[in-house]
């Protein structure tokens, strides 16, 4: 059992440039969610989604995009890429919007913009 | 805003010794409240949780305790080991809201 997977670990990125973090869970969540993580803060909501077509902004959305075509794959788009967007990003999964088991994150992709 | 709030950043304990993390938070509506555990290159993984309706919630080593009117938990674990040395996040929700508020982290070390 994978739980979260996410693509790529690290990643380079030019001022301007344009990408795609893939995230992918196998425990058939409903819920979905993409966090940053900045030095010495805490985990900020980027966006997030409560089933396959159904997304919505959370407290940081600027910058992004989302898209969740399917219950597994909720990829993260980056466009034109700022250094303010250098960060750890964290993709979560969750059965409900509250358990008593909390979310199942991945490892993490980190990005720094250049 | 910062929500959540943990105000140590770090914390070392002698292997053995009671480990004392903190959290304050400022909504009121805040409910549901859950501790995570994050080790370096890995993402936080889910340690125990605890509702309003509860003041105690235990699991093994690990302890939650919620002070509702002073908008207060702590996570206390007892006997610390140095396993336990990692970055500790408490976060927040209302039973009806769509994301959980974290904290900034206090990282824990345990001296052996």
């Amino acid at each position: 059992n994978a739980g979260v997977t996410q693509t790529p670990k690290f990643r380079i990125l030019k001022i301007g440039q344009s990408m795609t973090l893939q995230c992918a869970q196998d425990m058939n969540h409903n819920y979905m969610y993409w966090y940053r993580q900045d030095p010495g803060m805490g985990l900020k909501l980027i966006y997030y989604s409560v089933g396959a077509g159904i997304t919505d902004k959370g407290e940081v959305p600027n910058g992004y995009n989302v898209s969740r075509s399917t219950t597994e794959d909720f990829p993260l788009r980056l466009e034109l890429a700022a250094p303010s967007q250098t960060s750890v990003y964290f993709c979560a999964s969750s059965y409900d919007r509250v358990t008593d088991y909390g979310y199942t994150f991945g490892s993490g992709t980190r990005l720094t913009v250049v | 805003d910062q929500q959540v709030k943990q105000n140590s950043p770090s914390l070392s304990v002698q292997e053995g010794r009671i480990s004392i993390l903190n959290c304050d938070y400022t909504n009121s509506m805040f409910d549901y409240f859950l501790w995570y555990k994050k080790y370096p290159a890995e993402g936080p993984t889910f340690l125990i949780s605890i509702s309003s309706i509860k003041d105690k919630n235990e699991d093994g080593r690990f302890t939650v305790f919620l002070n509702k009117s002073a908008k207060h938990l702590s996570l206390h674990i007892v006997p610390s080991q140095p396993g336990d040395s990692a970055v500790y996040f408490c976060a927040a929700n209302t039973l009806t809201g769509n994301q959980f508020y974290f904290g900034t982290g206090t990282s824990l070390t345990v001296i052996p």
